[in-house]
């Protein structure tokens, strides 16, 4: 069973340039969540989805955006990038958002430069 | 507000020594707690889980955590730490019976491994 895909693996943009990740979840899971990590910061969530639905929002600003997609793809935009933005993007992918029995895996993530 | 944290950045064991990492969280109703473990250039991976019941927890690659709600602690144990035990290990705590894509993590604990 093939795990959470995201691309690009690295990418590397300049300063008021836009930027497009994407996501694609394991075979069946609905669920999708995006994290920025960053040395200074650590891990922050950004945004849950559920069934195309954003479900929950971080406290990011509205240059941050995602959605979802009918078989469950995610993708994530940052527009007007900032040097701030510099920072490792994981996705999540689960079967559903509660449960005990139920288990995120993240991908390996996208590394994002801002020059 | 719901936070956790890890007040050892980085610690150093010995191969063979024995292990514990410390997280503390502050949630105001009963939490879900997971540990997480991140290599260089990877992704997480769960290492265990707690949702309620049995407050000692057994997870994968010999790791074990307990919950003590007194304290509001989720220390993390491994008996005999191994060299590919090296990488970073994040506690994370997620609202009881909401959702579990919206994690708030620690800041995170590097472990090294003396030979």
């Amino acid at each position: 069973k093939a795990g959470v895909t995201q691309t690009p693996r690295y990418l590397i943009k300049t300063r008021g340039q836009q930027v497009t990740l994407s996501c694609s979840p394991i075979s069946g899971h609905r669920s999708v969540s995006w994290y920025q990590q960053t040395p200074g910061q650590g891990l922050q969530f950004l945004f849950e989805y559920f069934s195309e639905t954003q479900r929950n929002k971080g406290n990011f600003p509205g240059r941050f955006s995602g959605r979802q997609f009918s078989n469950s793809r995610s993708e994530m935009n940052v527009s007007t990038l900032e040097l701030g933005d510099s920072a490792l993007y994981l996705c999540a992918s689960s079967l559903d958002v509660t449960g005990r029995n139920n288990e995120q895996f993240f991908g390996p993530g996208t590394r994002l430069t801002v020059l | 507000a719901q936070s956790v944290t890890q007040p050892d950045i980085h610690i150093t064991v010995s191969e063979g020594a024995s292990l514990e990492l410390r997280c503390n969280y502050s949630y105001g109703a009963t939490p879900y707690l997971f540990w997480y473990v991140q290599s260089p250039g990877q992704g997480l991976q769960l290492l265990l889980k707690y949702f309620s019941g049995d407050t000692l927890v057994q997870g994968i690659k010999g790791f074990e955590a307990e919950f003590k709600r007194s304290q509001s602690s989720f220390n993390l144990r491994k008996p005999s730490v191994h060299w590919s035990d090296a990488a970073e290990y994040f506690c994370a705590v997620g609202s009881y019976g909401g959702s579990q894509g919206n994690l708030i993590f620690g800041k995170g604990t590097k472990l090294s491994v003396k030979p």
